[in-house]
Formats: C-alpha cells, sequence, structure tokens
C-alpha cells in the first residue's frame, strides 16, 4: 500500500474545462514533487516544494498552477489545457537531506484532454 | 542536462531466462538508483547504489554502479512473470535532484 495517494486516478476534460489534482502524503516527508510521464519519454520534473515552499519550477506552462497548503498535500490546478498535456502526472515525496532523496510515489492520475 | 540511456528500450524473454539492461550517461552521479513500475502504477524504488563499482542484490537482482558512477547494469536471473514491469534509472545530481532515462520495458511470458 502506498504512502502517497492521487485523486482522481483518471480524468477526462476539454480544452476550456478547469480541474484539479491531489497529493497527499502520510510518509511524513518535507518535500514533494509533480512529475510528468508521457509515452517514450523520460519522467519529466515539473514542480518542487521543500517546506510548503516552491523551489523549483522546470519551466512548466502557466496553464498548471501548483498548491502546497502544508507539507502532506500538493495540488496541480489545471485550466484551458492543450491535448498534448495528455499525460500520467505523477506526485512523489522524499525527505530531503544530505544523502540521496529516494522518491516515495503516487499511482498517478492518467490525464485525458480532448 | 544530465542525459541517461537505457537499453535496450524493451526486451521479452520466457520465464527461467536471464536478462540484463543497461543505464549509460557521459554524467558522473553522486548516486544512482532503479525503480519498477508496473502498468497503472506508479514508479517504486528498488535499490540505491552510491559507490563506484558497488554490486547490490534484491533476491534475483542484482544491480552494479560501474566505476567512473556514470552508468549501470541490472541482471535478473531465473525471470519471473512477476518480474514484467517498465526498469527506470534515475542518477542524482546537485541537491537532491534526479534525472530519469525512458525505461527498459521488460515482459516475462510465462
Amino acid at each position: 500500500e502506498t504512502g502517497v495517494t492521487q485523486t482522481p486516478r483518471h480524468l477526462v476534460m476539454g480544452m476550456t474545462n478547469k480541474k484539479s489534482l491531489k497529493c497527499e502524503q502520510h510518509l511524513g516527508h518535507n518535500a514533494m514533487y509533480w512529475y510528468k510521464q508521457s509515452a517514450k519519454k523520460p519522467l519529466e520534473l515539473m514542480f518542487v516544494y521543500n517546506f510548503k515552499e516552491q523551489t523549483e519550477n522546470n519551466s512548466v506552462p502557466s496553464r498548471f498552477s501548483p498548491e502546497c497548503p502544508n507539507s502532506s498535500h500538493l495540488f496541480l490546478h489545471l485550466h484551458t489545457l492543450q491535448p498534448e498535456d495528455s499525460a500520467l502526472y505523477l506526485c512523489a515525496s522524499s525527505q530531503v537531506r544530505q544523502e540521496s532523496g529516494e522518491l516515495f510515489f503516487g499511482e498517478g492520475s492518467r490525464l485525458t484532454v480532448l | 542536462t544530465q542525459l541517461l540511456e537505457q537499453s535496450p528500450q524493451f526486451l521479452s524473454i520466457q520465464e527461467g531466462e536471464n536478462l540484463t539492461v543497461y543505464c549509460n550517461s557521459s554524467s558522473v552521479f553522486s548516486s544512482l538508483q532503479w525503480y519498477r513500475q508496473e502498468p497503472g502504477e506508479g514508479p517504486v524504488l528498488l535499490v540505491t547504489v552510491v559507490t563506484g563499482g558497488e554490486v547490490k542484490k534484491l533476491k534475483r537482482l542484482t544491480f552494479q554502479f560501474g566505476d567512473a558512477r556514470k552508468d549501470s547494469s541490472l541482471h535478473i536471473t531465473a525471470a519471473q512473470p512477476g518480474d514484467t514491469g517498465l526498469y527506470l534509472c534515475a542518477g542524482e545530481y546537485g541537491n537532491n535532484r534526479l534525472a530519469f532515462g525512458k525505461g527498459n520495458q521488460v515482459v516475462v511470458i510465462p
């Protein structure tokens, strides 16, 4: 059973819709991440939050808007998306420290933009 | 930009056979992680290797980190259908940042 839960698991939306993806981690970690996984591409880091503060925005279009109200919750707000934004969106958490930072992933939210 | 090339991209083998997949880069990493992702699920960490030349075993899976910490291999002995999945390598660089490869899709046929 995963310590990182994502909802919804599947989402279909039109290009003019507004929706949100939710992530919750139960591991007591201090960092949370959004990744995009598209077919035949490496995992793309989108956003990083350390202690609720956004520390990285990897040149992500403004139609993706993250929100981190506390260290356990992370949202990705979606509006006016494009069909090429269809992908699996993965949330992850980690405990940032001096040594290697292993990631704990959720099961992902499969997004289809029509 | 840290690039990790994983090969082969796709591998299909019979149950009981052995296989090796590779993760190569021209960059040096402070550590390298291997994840397995099953259909409809998120990646799950299998192992982290830190020292050049390090070998780690996880039951029938053997992971090796290259001496120069630029590459890694994963060897599976007597593969089982439960080993089917997408194997992702990720190299750590900078401040807890990971660069991922595209993955090795492994299918073990019963």
